[in-house]
């Protein structure tokens, strides 16, 4: 079946220019996960939505950023105003909803240039 | 506080040689899951293993094998017989459990570059 799919790969942008990085997750996955990988940050958390609940927004970096999960499915992170600092690679995760820890799918990334 | 110590920057080998990437942890959780992913050049992170806590067995798959130690709070890769194809950057991440609608958001370490070289 399809993985996590992510769009665009690739999105150069200038200073102050607002960008949608979209996710499509594994379908039936309830949990969706966007992560940031940077060079001088490594990989960080963002934010996390499981279905009808509030997302978990506790790794955004500034308010800036945000997210929504329309239909229990896709997913559009939105950076607003970007500055050069955003430049990165966001990814996506999926998974099921188990007990107590699920195992996240990450899709191939969006890497996002501020220029 | 929690927190993924891979040491190791960046490791080379030549092909079939056996090579461990080692990753400790820090936690208070008493349960918790660790997790190693690989990411090739192409950039996608793969799933390669998850672990409980309370699961101290050692894993082996191929020619991968995990060795679970909480007495010193790591959990070490190894590879044997080392392939070209293995070259990659390693993660090894941590997550707590899911109590109480937290989440099980993934606290990465910094990663272990492995070059196999023919």
């Amino acid at each position: 079946g399809a993985g996590v799919s992510q769009s665009p790969s690739n999105k150069v942008t200038e200073k102050g220019k607002d960008v949608e990085l979209r996710c499509d997750p594994i379908s039936g996955h309830t949990a969706l996960y966007w992560y940031r990988q940077s060079l001088g940050q490594g990989l960080e958390f963002l934010i996390y939505f499981q279905g009808n609940s509030a997302p978990d927004k506790s790794g955004l970096p500034s308010d800036r950023f945000s997210a929504e999960r329309t239909g229990g499915s896709v997913s559009t992170l939105t950076i607003q105003r970007t500055q050069q600092e955003d430049s990165a690679v966001y990814l996506c995760a999926s998974s099921w909803i188990a007990e107590r820890t699920d195992t996240q799918y990450f899709g191939p990334g969006t890497r996002l240039t501020v220029l | 506080a929690q927190k993924v110590t891979q040491a190791q920057t960046e490791i080379s080998v030549v092909e079939k040689e056996d090579v461990t990437l080692d990753c400790v942890y820090e936690t208070r959780d008493t349960t918790y899951y660790l997790f190693w992913y690989k990411q090739p050049p192409s950039g996608e992170l793969v799933f390669l293993i998850r672990r409980n806590s309370f699961d101290e067995q050692n894993e082996i798959s191929g020619r991968y094998s995990w060795n679970f130690q909480k007495s010193t709070s790591s959990f070490n890769f190894t590879i044997t017989a080392s392939q070209v194809v293995d070259s990659a950057v390693y993660f090894c991440a941590l997550s707590p459990p899911r109590y109480g609608g937290a989440t099980n958001k993934l606290i990465f370490g910094t990663g272990t570059l492995l070059a196999v070289q023919p």
